[in-house]
Protein backbone atom coordinates (compact mmCIF):
# COMPACT_ATOMS: atom_id res chain seq x y z
CA UNK A 1 0.00 0.00 0.00
CA UNK A 2 0.96 3.46 -0.67
CA UNK A 3 1.41 5.69 2.76
CA UNK A 4 0.09 9.30 2.77
CA UNK A 5 2.03 11.20 5.30
CA UNK A 6 0.45 14.83 6.02
CA UNK A 7 2.29 17.92 7.51
CA UNK A 8 1.96 19.18 9.92
CA UNK A 9 -0.20 17.21 12.45
CA UNK A 10 -1.82 20.82 13.14
CA UNK A 11 -1.68 24.34 13.28
CA UNK A 12 -2.93 27.20 14.22
CA UNK A 13 -3.58 30.21 12.46
CA UNK A 14 -5.54 33.78 11.80
CA UNK A 15 -8.26 34.63 9.50
CA UNK A 16 -7.24 35.74 6.45
CA UNK A 17 -3.90 33.84 6.37
CA UNK A 18 -2.29 31.81 3.78
CA UNK A 19 -2.48 27.81 5.09
CA UNK A 20 -0.46 25.18 3.95
CA UNK A 21 -0.86 21.58 4.32
CA UNK A 22 1.97 19.19 3.00
CA UNK A 23 1.26 15.32 1.80
CA UNK A 24 4.19 13.44 1.06
CA UNK A 25 3.69 9.77 -0.83
CA UNK A 26 5.47 6.45 -0.15
CA UNK A 27 5.86 5.94 -3.74
CA UNK A 28 4.28 7.66 -6.70
CA UNK A 29 0.72 8.55 -6.86
CA UNK A 30 0.87 10.04 -10.14
CA UNK A 31 -1.87 12.56 -9.61
CA UNK A 32 -4.18 10.51 -7.69
CA UNK A 33 -4.38 12.44 -4.77
CA UNK A 34 -7.62 13.87 -3.35
CA UNK A 35 -8.15 15.97 -0.49
CA UNK A 36 -10.85 15.95 2.14
CA UNK A 37 -12.26 18.39 5.03
CA UNK A 38 -13.89 16.61 8.00
CA UNK A 39 -15.92 18.86 10.66
CA UNK A 40 -16.66 17.15 14.33
CA UNK A 41 -19.42 14.52 14.42
CA UNK A 42 -19.46 15.16 10.40
CA UNK A 43 -18.62 13.26 7.49
CA UNK A 44 -15.77 14.00 4.95
CA UNK A 45 -16.25 16.32 2.43
CA UNK A 46 -14.46 16.13 -1.33
CA UNK A 47 -12.42 19.32 -1.40
CA UNK A 48 -10.05 18.79 -4.64
CA UNK A 49 -9.72 15.98 -6.52
CA UNK A 50 -6.87 14.84 -9.41
CA UNK A 51 -4.42 16.75 -7.21
CA UNK A 52 -5.66 20.48 -8.16
CA UNK A 53 -9.50 19.99 -9.60
CA UNK A 54 -11.51 21.91 -7.60
CA UNK A 55 -15.15 20.14 -6.30
CA UNK A 56 -18.01 21.66 -7.55
CA UNK A 57 -19.61 23.99 -4.77
CA UNK A 58 -16.04 24.49 -2.77
CA UNK A 59 -14.83 27.65 -2.68
CA UNK A 60 -12.11 29.31 -4.63
CA UNK A 61 -9.86 30.28 -1.73
CA UNK A 62 -8.77 25.90 -1.60
CA UNK A 63 -6.20 24.79 -3.97
CA UNK A 64 -3.92 21.94 -4.50
CA UNK A 65 -1.28 21.15 -6.45
CA UNK A 66 1.40 18.30 -6.74
CA UNK A 67 2.00 15.12 -8.39
CA UNK A 68 4.18 11.99 -7.78
CA UNK A 69 4.93 11.94 -4.51
CA UNK A 70 4.77 15.11 -3.32
CA UNK A 71 0.89 17.20 -2.37
CA UNK A 72 0.12 20.56 -1.43
CA UNK A 73 -3.47 21.73 -0.20
CA UNK A 74 -3.88 25.69 0.59
CA UNK A 75 -5.98 27.69 1.67
CA UNK A 76 -5.54 31.32 0.47
CA UNK A 77 -7.28 33.41 3.49
CA UNK A 78 -8.09 31.19 5.82
CA UNK A 79 -12.00 31.41 7.00
CA UNK A 80 -13.38 30.84 10.60
CA UNK A 81 -15.55 28.03 9.12
CA UNK A 82 -12.13 26.30 7.65
CA UNK A 83 -11.71 24.95 11.25
CA UNK A 84 -11.25 21.27 10.34
CA UNK A 85 -9.33 18.24 9.61
CA UNK A 86 -7.61 17.91 6.47
CA UNK A 87 -7.24 14.42 4.62
CA UNK A 88 -5.27 13.62 1.58
CA UNK A 89 -5.88 10.77 -0.03
CA UNK A 90 -4.32 8.55 -2.60
CA UNK A 91 -6.13 6.37 -5.05
CA UNK A 92 -3.18 5.38 -7.67
CA UNK A 93 -3.57 2.13 -6.00
CA UNK A 94 -6.05 0.53 -3.02
CA UNK A 95 -7.33 3.57 -1.22
CA UNK A 96 -5.16 5.48 1.33
CA UNK A 97 -5.22 8.05 3.87
CA UNK A 98 -3.21 10.61 5.35
CA UNK A 99 -3.10 11.08 9.22
CA UNK A 100 -4.95 14.53 9.02
CA UNK A 101 -4.26 17.49 10.31
CA UNK A 102 -5.82 19.63 12.08
CA UNK A 103 -6.77 23.34 11.43
CA UNK A 104 -7.72 25.94 14.29
CA UNK A 105 -8.09 29.08 13.84
CA UNK A 106 -5.93 31.59 16.52
CA UNK B 1 -29.44 15.41 -4.65
CA UNK B 2 -27.32 12.62 -4.36
CA UNK B 3 -28.41 11.12 -0.32
CA UNK B 4 -26.66 8.22 1.32
CA UNK B 5 -27.98 6.73 4.64
CA UNK B 6 -26.33 3.78 7.21
CA UNK B 7 -27.97 2.09 9.23
CA UNK B 8 -27.28 -1.12 11.35
CA UNK B 9 -24.87 -0.12 13.88
CA UNK B 10 -24.94 -0.52 17.17
CA UNK B 11 -23.43 -2.04 20.63
CA UNK B 12 -21.90 -6.01 19.72
CA UNK B 13 -20.33 -8.45 22.16
CA UNK B 14 -16.81 -9.71 20.52
CA UNK B 15 -17.48 -12.17 18.42
CA UNK B 16 -20.69 -11.09 17.27
CA UNK B 17 -21.67 -10.29 13.47
CA UNK B 18 -23.33 -7.11 12.17
CA UNK B 19 -25.05 -6.00 9.24
CA UNK B 20 -24.62 -2.17 7.95
CA UNK B 21 -26.92 -0.98 5.14
CA UNK B 22 -26.69 2.12 3.17
CA UNK B 23 -29.81 3.12 1.37
CA UNK B 24 -29.21 5.25 -1.70
CA UNK B 25 -30.94 8.20 -3.84
CA UNK B 26 -30.89 10.79 -6.12
CA UNK B 27 -28.42 8.68 -8.76
CA UNK B 28 -28.27 6.14 -10.99
CA UNK B 29 -26.50 3.50 -7.98
CA UNK B 30 -25.85 0.83 -10.47
CA UNK B 31 -23.81 3.32 -12.33
CA UNK B 32 -21.11 3.68 -9.48
CA UNK B 33 -18.73 1.63 -7.72
CA UNK B 34 -20.29 2.07 -3.82
CA UNK B 35 -17.68 1.37 -0.99
CA UNK B 36 -17.50 1.79 2.71
CA UNK B 37 -14.83 3.95 5.23
CA UNK B 38 -14.11 3.48 8.73
CA UNK B 39 -13.27 5.88 11.48
CA UNK B 40 -12.31 4.74 14.74
CA UNK B 41 -12.76 7.12 17.40
CA UNK B 42 -10.52 10.36 17.35
CA UNK B 43 -8.75 8.51 14.66
CA UNK B 44 -7.93 9.14 10.74
CA UNK B 45 -10.08 7.50 7.81
CA UNK B 46 -9.51 3.59 6.55
CA UNK B 47 -10.64 2.36 3.11
CA UNK B 48 -12.81 -0.94 4.10
CA UNK B 49 -14.14 -2.03 0.82
CA UNK B 50 -15.41 -1.15 -2.17
CA UNK B 51 -17.98 -2.80 -5.00
CA UNK B 52 -18.62 -2.23 -8.51
CA UNK B 53 -21.89 -1.06 -9.92
CA UNK B 54 -22.79 -4.50 -11.44
CA UNK B 55 -22.01 -6.41 -7.79
CA UNK B 56 -19.21 -8.56 -9.71
CA UNK B 57 -16.39 -7.39 -8.49
CA UNK B 58 -15.61 -6.60 -4.97
CA UNK B 59 -12.36 -5.51 -3.24
CA UNK B 60 -11.03 -5.15 0.64
CA UNK B 61 -8.09 -4.03 2.38
CA UNK B 62 -6.09 -6.43 3.64
CA UNK B 63 -6.93 -6.17 7.13
CA UNK B 64 -10.90 -6.66 6.56
CA UNK B 65 -9.97 -9.42 4.01
CA UNK B 66 -12.16 -12.57 5.55
CA UNK B 67 -14.54 -10.72 7.71
CA UNK B 68 -15.56 -8.39 5.86
CA UNK B 69 -18.35 -8.92 2.83
CA UNK B 70 -19.83 -6.37 0.93
CA UNK B 71 -22.48 -6.58 -1.52
CA UNK B 72 -25.44 -4.75 -2.72
CA UNK B 73 -29.09 -4.80 -4.47
CA UNK B 74 -29.70 -2.32 -7.41
CA UNK B 75 -33.47 -3.07 -7.42
CA UNK B 76 -33.08 -1.53 -3.97
CA UNK B 77 -30.77 0.96 -4.34
CA UNK B 78 -28.48 -0.41 -1.28
CA UNK B 79 -25.40 -1.49 -0.21
CA UNK B 80 -24.81 -4.03 2.66
CA UNK B 81 -21.51 -4.84 4.62
CA UNK B 82 -21.42 -7.79 6.95
CA UNK B 83 -18.75 -7.84 9.42
CA UNK B 84 -18.27 -10.83 10.87
CA UNK B 85 -16.39 -12.11 14.44
CA UNK B 86 -16.00 -8.56 15.32
CA UNK B 87 -13.59 -7.27 17.33
CA UNK B 88 -12.67 -4.43 19.47
CA UNK B 89 -10.86 -2.68 17.33
CA UNK B 90 -13.43 -2.74 14.80
CA UNK B 91 -15.16 -0.27 16.61
CA UNK B 92 -15.65 3.03 14.25
CA UNK B 93 -18.33 4.76 12.77
CA UNK B 94 -18.38 3.66 9.17
CA UNK B 95 -19.17 5.57 6.31
CA UNK B 96 -21.18 4.84 2.77
CA UNK B 97 -19.40 6.75 0.23
CA UNK B 98 -19.77 6.89 -3.45
CA UNK B 99 -16.56 6.64 -5.91
CA UNK B 100 -16.51 8.80 -9.01
CA UNK B 101 -14.47 6.82 -11.22
CA UNK B 102 -13.23 9.22 -13.47
CA UNK B 103 -10.46 10.91 -11.57
CA UNK B 104 -11.18 8.09 -8.31
CA UNK B 105 -12.42 10.17 -5.59
CA UNK B 106 -15.27 10.17 -2.81
CA UNK B 107 -17.37 12.28 -3.78
CA UNK B 108 -20.72 11.70 -1.53
CA UNK B 109 -20.55 10.17 2.08
CA UNK B 110 -23.17 9.24 4.23
CA UNK B 111 -23.73 10.44 7.52
CA UNK B 112 -22.07 7.42 9.26
CA UNK B 113 -23.38 4.59 11.53
CA UNK B 114 -21.55 4.04 14.87
CA UNK B 115 -20.45 0.47 15.62
CA UNK B 116 -19.48 -0.28 19.08
CA UNK B 117 -17.54 -3.65 19.93
CA UNK B 118 -17.42 -4.16 23.23
CA UNK B 119 -18.63 -6.67 26.55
Amino acid sequence: DIQMTQSPSSLSASVGDRVTITCRASQTASIYVNWYQQTPGKAPKLLIYAASSLQSGVPSRFSGSGSGTDFTLTISSLQPEDSATYYCQQSYTTPTFGQGTKVEIK
Amino acid sequence: DVQLLESGGGLVQPGGSLRLSCAASGFTFSSYVMTWVRQAPGKGLEWVSGLRGDGVSAEYADSMKGRFTISRDNSKNTLSLQINNLRAEDTAVYYCARWRGDQSEFDYWGQGTLVTVSS
